[in-house]
């Protein structure tokens, strides 16, 4: 089956710094790939997602990158706020109805 | 507010006690999902229905059994529980196979075994 592979387990930036989380899945069949952030208490929010077929998704100060050879997906984030502090889950979609979620990332951005 | 209802929101149980975990989705989606959220560890998918026949159950220990009437309402039934069953368990939909797989999620059922 699939493996999703996240890192880092946390990461904690100065505002106004960028913020990258890095997620790595071993079926090549994965063609969907979500990221969510789930605040303290609340439940996980997509927030951005990319296809197999697109190197790259930008949404504001959200993006996304995706490297099929290597098996890789990337979450940018920039110019970061207090507000984006949470934590992120990655995760890979292989025939669109079974999800494989990364172990997330506790972001913490200091004012 | 996704559309995607769970009740109760909060339930605490002893080992020997029967409870069930409600989810209501009002999407017009035809699969949806159980998953479990334990402290420092991944999500985990437990159960997925799509177009009301159960397609992936993940090993998942037979003291969770889930039930799925029709498209809009899925079960979660719990039985003989273990304290490592405590964690927050998230219920899903989306949309079915070849359309855009977004998954939408209900607010929680936070569970504590005693």
């Amino acid at each position: 089956g699939e493996n999703v592979e996240q890192h880092p387990s946390t990461l904690s930036v100065q505002e106004g710094d960028s913020a990258v989380i890095k997620c790595t899945y071993s079926d090549s069949a994965s063609n969907y790939f979500p990221w969510y952030k789930q605040e303290l208490g609340k439940r996980p929010q997509l927030i951005i997602d990319i296809r197999s077929n697109v190197g790259e998704k930008k949404d504001q100060r959200i993006a996304v990158t995706l490297n099929k050879t290597a098996k890789h997906f990337s979450l940018h984030i920039t110019e970061t706020q207090p507000e984006d502090s949470a934590v992120y889950f990655c995760a890979a979609s292989e025939n669109f109805n079974k999800f494989y979620f990364g172990s997330g990332t506790k972001l913490n951005v200091k004012p | 507010e996704t559309g995607v209802t769970q009740t109760p929101r909060h339930l605490v149980m002893g080992m020997t006690n029967k409870k069930s975990l409600k989810c209501e989705q009002h999407l017009g989606h035809n699969a949806m999902y159980w998953y479990k959220q334990s402290a420092k560890k991944p999500l985990e998918l437990m159960f997925v229905y799509s177009l009301e026949e159960r397609v992936e159950n993940n090993s998942v220990p037979s003291r969770f059994s889930p039930e799925c009437p029709n498209s809009s309402h899925l079960f979660l039934h719990l039985h003989t529980l273990q304290p490592e069953d405590s964690a927050l368990y998230l219920c899903a939909s989306s949309r079915g196979p070849r359309a855009k797989n977004i998954q939408y999620f209900g607010a929680g059922t936070r569970l504590s075994v005693l």
